[in-house]
């Protein structure tokens, strides 16, 4: 198993610009996150999906659009970028268990907005 | 939500054992308590996770106080690659989803050779 994958590992945009981050996992995980990452911080979720079909806002969602058409991928879309976007990115899967169980997360991408 | 206190940093001597506390004196009855630890440049990793009794596991074992207010992650022997941000995390079951992870600053865990 490839486990979480995550695409591209780096990237500069342009404010304005928009972008698609790539998350795709092989696990058959039916739940699906994003979390960004700030210098010093810790984790904070932008969008989730629970399964196919079926997505909902975390705790920082603005900016952030998501979709969920099959199991295996979560892509990021940002709609404009702008500096504030500047993070890294986080993907993380897991089976929706009651206990939520273990969250695999992927090696990230690092986002820079100019 | 309930929210989660930890210390700011700890640290360690090589091959000694490593006791991680975290406050979390809001949970629920029905909240479990999840450990992460993420290295340098990587993302977070699964460390373990319970709900009322001791959990141990190849990693680390947690000890859960009775009244479950507060808990422990204890790492037996501690090695240089044990360096690392420590999270205790609670499930958050608020606004009906219990898939949410909120992660909050944690413990940054320095191991002295």
């Amino acid at each position: 198993n490839a486990g979480v994958t995550q695409t591209p590992k780096f990237q500069v945009l342009k404010t304005g610009q928009s972008m698609t981050l790539q998350c795709a996992q092989d696990m058959n995980h039916e739940y699906m996150s994003w979390y960004r990452q700030d210098p010093g911080m810790g984790l904070r979720l932008i969008h989730y999906s629970v399964g196919a079909g079926i997505t909902d806002q975390g705790e920082v969602p603005n900016g952030y659009n998501v979709s969920r058409s099959t199991t295996e991928d979560f892509p990021l879309r940002l709609l404009s970028a702008a500096p504030s976007q500047t993070s890294v990115y986080f993907c993380a899967s897991s089976y929706a268990r009651v206990d939520m169980g273990e969250q695999f997360f992927g090696p990230g991408t690092r986002l820079t907005v100019l | 939500d309930a929210k989660t206190t930890q210390p700011n940093s700890m640290e360690s001597n090589e091959e000694e054992p490593v006791h991680l506390p975290c406050n979390h004196s809001t949970i629920s009855g029905t909240d479990y308590i999840h450990w992460y630890r993420q290295l340098p440049s990587q993302g977070p990793e699964y460390v373990i996770h319970g709900l009322t009794s001791n959990v141990n596991n190849r990693m680390a074992s947690l000890a859960i106080a009775e009244d479950r207010k507060s808990s422990t992650l204890i790492l037996h022997r501690a090695t240089l690659r044990d360096a690392a941000v420590y999270y205790c995390i609670l499930r958050d079951r608020s606004g009906g989803s219990n898939y949410k992870l909120t992660f909050g600053k944690g413990t940054l865990l320095t191991v002295n050779p």
